[in-house]
């Protein structure tokens, strides 16, 4: 069974500081990888995903992630934050044609003025 | 827009009452899912429906039920609500065809049981 586990649950950046929010999985077999914004008082909003292929990729609002097999590793980088980046962003895995998801506990980003 | 919709967005329950937590999407999706979201402890699967017509349990289903009515719907139920099930609930959809895998959520009900 997949597990996945977000290191900090509360992560404080200032605005136009690197941003970098850690998410390591467990899987026995090749994971799809996905990363969730929730903005307060809504649904969760994916971000970008890896399913197969670059293993570098580029979602929305400037956001990207690396899928690391050998560190077991899906961390969510941002060059520069922004002041609308203040949310919860939970990572995600699903093991290769699996639907179903298992989810972070997720981590609150708050940006510094 | 097309998406999926959650009603109501807010209820609070006595210990005991019923009720029963309606979504529905317009993306024809075969795939739907109920989850529950707690603090520190991210979202939790309670439910899903793989098709119409079939339905499994998921992380966390004691206390409820739920119904794929059509392929648009899929209803989840608290036949008799506790304090424990406080919380804010999110459905979701997808369709897993190769390379579109990821959900679609609704914005949630937030219900407080008292």
């Amino acid at each position: 069974a997949q597990s996945v586990t977000q290191l900090g649950s509360h992560v404080s950046v200032s605005e136009g500081a690197l941003v970098l929010l850690r998410c390591n999985y467990s899987s026995s077999v090749p994971p799809y990888l996905f990363w969730y914004v929730q903005y307060p008082n809504q649904g969760l909003q994916l971000l970008l995903k890896y399913t197969t292929g670059a293993t570098l990729v580029k979602g929305i609002n400037g956001f990207e992630a690396e899928f690391k097999k050998s560190e077991t590793s899906f961390h969510l980088t941002k060059p520069s934050a922004h002041m609308s980046d203040a949310a919860e962003y939970f990572c995600a895995v699903s093991d290769a044609g699996d639907e179903k998801l298992t989810f972070g506990t997720g981590t609150r980003l708050t940006i510094i003025p | 827009n097309a998406g999926v919709t959650q009603t109501p967005k807010f209820q609070v329950l006595k210990t005991g009452q019923s009720m029963t937590l309606q979504c529905a999407q317009d993306m024809n999706h075969n795939s739907m899912y109920w989850y529950r979201q707690d603090p520190g402890m991210g979202l939790r699967l309670i439910y899903y429906s793989a098709s119409e017509g079939t339905t499994d349990k998921g992380e966390v289903p004691n206390g409820y039920n739920v119904s794929r009515l059509n392929k648009r719907e899929f209803s989840l139920r608290l036949e008799s609500a506790a304090p424990s099930q406080t919380s804010v609930y999110f459905c979701a959809s997808t369709e897993p065809v190769a390379g579109n895998y990821g959900y679609t959520f609704g914005s949630g009900t937030r219900l407080t049981v008292v």
